[in-house]
């Protein structure tokens, strides 16, 4: 059983909607990061968040330690959107375990 | 762009082949990673090198051998691959902790 769990899998919206995609994990984590995995296979960073709340553009990610869990938003969805949205946390050391990711398509 | 490069993108080999995947960062960060991305399951670490030093191996066949000759490059040398050892593989790096690394493009492996 994958230590962190996204949901949901798959996700498909039309453009302009409000996307939430979450992330729980049962590993004691002090920070967690917001990935997103494009077509061609290139990841890139989105959010590294250990409290609260971040904001980049029309993404924004939150995360309740407490609670374990993490969501990230994206507000007026746009095609180019379309990707798979990664949550990580680290393990230990420098170990991170990855949550199975989220594939989203953005509909024009 | 984020730093962090990969070379080549796509390799073809076969299972009697010896080939290497490349990974360079000039972001002076102290950390480089592997990981291997199978079809629709999440990314798995294989190696990490902290201060060119192998720190992880996580239970990795001897197949791959992976080498950090500074702390600016890494490399994942290949030989008597698998068919199932197709995947991505991307190549990572970090100052310190591992959240926050910087990701590669990745390196589109197909052994046949």
């Amino acid at each position: 059983k994958n230590e962190v769990e996204q949901s949901p899998q798959n996700l498909t919206a039309q453009e302009g909607e409000f996307i939430t995609i979450n992330c729980s994990y049962s590993v004691g984590i002090s920070a967690l990061h917001w990935l997103q995995q494009h077509p061609g296979g290139g990841i890139v960073s989105l959010f590294m968040l250990s409290s609260g709340k971040k904001k980049h553009g029309r993404l924004i990610a939150t995360i309740n330690i407490q609670e374990k869990h993490s969501s990230l938003h994206i507000t007026a969805s746009h095609p180019r959107d379309s990707a798979v949205y990664i949550c990580a946390g680290p393990e230990y050391g420098n170990k991170l375990v990855f949550g199975a990711g989220t594939i989203l398509r953005v509909k024009s | 762009e984020t730093g962090v490069t990969q070379t080549p993108r796509h390799l073809v080999m076969g299972m009697t082949n010896k080939k290497s995947l490349k990974c360079e960062q000039h972001l002076g960060h102290n950390a480089m990673y592997w990981y291997k991305q199978s079809a629709k399951k999440p990314l798995e670490l294989m190696f990490v090198y902290s201060l060119e030093e192998r720190v992880e191996n996580n239970s990795v066949p001897s197949r791959f051998s992976p080498e950090c000759p500074n702390s600016s490059h890494l490399f994942l040398h290949l030989h008597t691959l698998q068919p199932e050892d197709s995947a991505l593989y991307l190549c990572a790096s970090s100052q310190g902790s591992a959240v926050g690394a910087f990701f590669g493009q990745g390196t589109r492996l197909t052994v046949v």
